[in-house]
């Protein structure tokens, strides 16, 4: 049973620059949720996609936008890059229809360089 | 004041020790709580979920929550190098959004 799968795994970038981010869920999940984890620091929630639709969003700017394709499959794009968006991005599944009491299991994450 | 304060680290222990990690938290809001581990240049791995305050065991971990001080903990038991990671508590209310702490690394030696 595959998890969750995130490419690229490692990905170099320069101000001002334009970035796509992907992620496919576990198997059988339908929710997938985006987090920006800076060195030393907890995830932050960016935003959550179910049935292709972001359904909640954290404090992030529009910079960040995302998608959810049929399949479940997810992406996260980021525009105009800055510096400080340089950070390990993590993408989780679940089933739940973003349900409080589902679990989140998470990948191994995109580490983004903005140079 | 952040919604989730974590005990800062780093913590190093001897092979064996029991190790304990907590947590705080000012939303009372908040009804389930988590523990992820997470080596190094790798996803959090869920730990322990619970929701009622009171204890969680599970093999060497056990979770405990007390709603009413707004605080959570994690105990390691006869710990293991292989526990050798960060620990992160997190936390979450009426939706699937998670709030989590900054981590804290452990190291436990051989």
């Amino acid at each position: 049973d595959a998890g969750v799968t995130q490419s690229p795994t490692h990905l170099i970038k320069t101000r001002g620059q334009q970035v796509t981010l992907r992620c496919s869920p576990k198997s059988g999940h339908d929710t997938v949720s985006w987090y920006q984890q800076a060195l030393g620091q907890g995830p932050q929630f960016i935003f959550q996609y179910y049935e292709e639709e972001e359904r909640q969003r954290g404090n992030f700017p529009d910079r960040f936008s995302g998608h959810q394709f049929p399949n479940y499959s997810s992406e996260l794009n980021v525009n105009a890059l800055l510096l400080g968006d340089s950070a390990l991005y993590l993408c989780a599944s679940s089933l739940g229809q973003g349900e409080p009491n589902e679990k989140l299991f998470f990948g191994s994450g995109t580490q983004l360089s903005v140079l | 004041q952040k919604e989730v304060e974590q005990d800062p680290g780093p913590l190093s222990v001897p092979e064996g020790a029991i190790v304990s990690l907590n947590c705080t938290y000012s939303n009372s809001a908040f009804q389930y709580f988590m523990w992820y581990r997470q080596y190094s240049r790798k996803g959090p791995e869920l730990l322990m979920y619970t929701y009622s305050s009171g204890n969680k065991e599970d093999g060497r971990f056990t979770a405990q929550v007390d709603k009413s001080s707004k605080y959570i903990s994690l105990f390691i038991r006869d710990s293991q190098p292989s526990d050798s990671a960060t620990y992160l508590c997190a936390m979450k209310g009426a939706n699937s959004k998670l709030t989590f702490g900054k981590g804290i690394t452990l190291s436990v030696r051989p």
